[in-house]
């Protein structure tokens, strides 16, 4: 698979602002996109869902957006708080299958 | 909240070892998965199971590897002769259906193979 080593993208944002974590996904037929959350020595962690007849979801202080025609997830954290420090990850999954394919991670950092 | 729970929480292993990563999943799931991460990287699909047989395996997913449910709680990832590069976290998940919904994650094994 894919290889990105040990430096994952970082997004610095101060405590209160709104982050906003892209993600590019990789099969035009995945039809489930998942963001998850992994904070360190912890599994990942299911944030907010969206299936591809939507293009925008929210959750509590969290909104996913789906691009389909670019194949583009985004993720957006309002007032974001130093317990949202983790490293992002977008997964994508087709109907078909039982797996989910990850993206690469964002790790985002919030400054006090 | 319903867990999965792995252990153990870390392993170090000699090289050409065997090992076994043991889960439980969620009593009422009926789909489980293992994962792996290598350290830095993305998470990788391993196997995913259903009814006491593997339902799709990923090329990672070899035949050093297998996965087995001894009875009706514990689900197991075997990793016969172990390699350097089998050094990674180890995630087992449950679902409570297919594919399209999402997973709960366990905490996670670190395979160390020195």
């Amino acid at each position: 698979g894919e290889s990105v080593g040990l430096h994952l993208p970082t997004l610095s944002v101060q405590e209160g602002d709104n982050s906003i974590i892209n993600c590019a996904y990789s099969n035009s037929a995945s039809d489930y996109f998942i963001w998850y959350k992994q904070e360190s020595g912890k599994g990942p962690q299911f944030i907010i869902d969206i299936r591809s007849n939507m293009d925008k979801r929210q959750g509590q202080r969290v909104t996913v957006l789906l691009n389909k025609t670019v194949k583009h997830l985004s993720l957006q954290i309002a007032a974001t708080q130093p317990g949202d420090s983790a490293v992002y990850f977008c997964a994508e999954n087709n109907s078909g299958t039982y797996k989910y394919i990850f993206g690469t991670g964002t790790r985002l950092k919030v400054l006090a | 909240e319903p867990e999965v729970t792995q252990t153990p929480s870390h392993q170090v292993t000699q090289m050409g070892q065997e090992v076994i990563l043991r889960c439980v999943p969620i009593s009422n799931h009926l789909y489980f998965y293992w994962y792996r991460q290598i350290l830095g990287q993305k998470v990788e699909f391993l196997v995913s199971f259903y009814n006491n047989e593997i339902s799709e395996k990923s090329e990672i997913f070899d035949d050093q590897f297998s996965v087995e449910r001894p009875d009706g709680s514990n689900f197991t990832l075997k990793i016969r002769s172990t390699k350097l590069e089998d050094s990674a976290m180890y995630f087992c998940a449950s679902s409570g259906s297919g594919g399209d919904y999402g997973y709960t994650f366990g905490s996670g094994t670190r395979l160390t193979v020195v």
